[in-house]
């Protein structure tokens, strides 16, 4: 199984800076990898598809990065509903089926 | 617009039994896979279950693997999650997600989720 290790647990910013969070996978996933966001009390939203793309409707302060093992979500200025938990997903290896990371917490400093 | 709606959690015994479904509308059902992925109170994702468009091929997370039967109704538009010999730690909330034209996809659609809760 590809583990993803999410980094940091939690990170503390303020609205208008910027928001670099990592997912690192145990083996390459090459670009097979999205992020989600998740509020309280509501269903992730996917964020950013095959490493680099913007889902439907995502703002473009969103932009994701990275190859192989090591990628980044960034957030280039923080909006106050951004403020949530961000998910790495990888879909590399089919089956057994996709991983998730352990979640990255973006809180309001 | 697409719309997955849950239902069918509640609380239930350990050993026992529940069925979850999820209702798709504004969407090619059966053109799409489709997936249950849980939550437990306070942690990450988990995958727990995915099925092809058709219906012909299915796949379990080792977790729930000979105890949880996915499928789907592509008449109704619904996908079903029959969940046998709950233990506590399946408590979560379960989501259904629409996938891509391949079973191997991201999620770009969720429903809201419904909260199963196996205790005792």
């Amino acid at each position: 199984e590809i583990v993803l290790t999410q980094s940091p647990a939690t990170l503390s910013l303020s609205p208008g800076e910027r928001a670099t969070l990592s997912c690192r996978a145990s083996q390459s996933v090459g670009t097979y990898l999205a992020w989600y966001q998740q509020k309280p009390g509501q269903a992730p939203r996917l964020l950013i598809y095959d490493a680099s793309s913007r889902a439907t409707g995502i703002p473009a302060r969103f932009s994701g990065s990275g190859s192989g093992t090591d990628f980044t979500l960034t957030i280039s200025s923080l909006e106050p509903e951004d403020f949530a938990v961000y998910y790495c997903q990888q879909r590399s290896n089919w089956p057994p089926g996709y991983t998730f990371g352990q979640g990255t917490k973006l809180e309001i400093k | 617009e697409v719309q997955l709606v849950e239902s069918g959690g509640g609380l239930v015994q350990p050993g026992g039994s529940l069925r979850l479904s999820c209702a798709a509308s504004g969407i090619a059902f059966s053109n799409y896979a489709m997936h249950w992925v849980r939550q437990a109170p306070g942690e990450g994702l988990e995958f727990v279950s995915a099925i092809t468009g058709n219906g012909g091929s299915t796949f379990y997370a080792d977790s729930v693997k000979g105890r949880f039967t996915i499928s789907r109704d592509n008449s109704k538009n619904t996908l079903y999650l029959q969940m046998g010999s709950l233990r506590v730690e399946d408590t979560a909330v379960y989501y259904c997600a629409r996938g891509g034209t391949s079973i191997s996809s991201y999620l770009p659609t969720w429903g809201q989720g419904t909260v199963v809760t196996v205790s005792s």
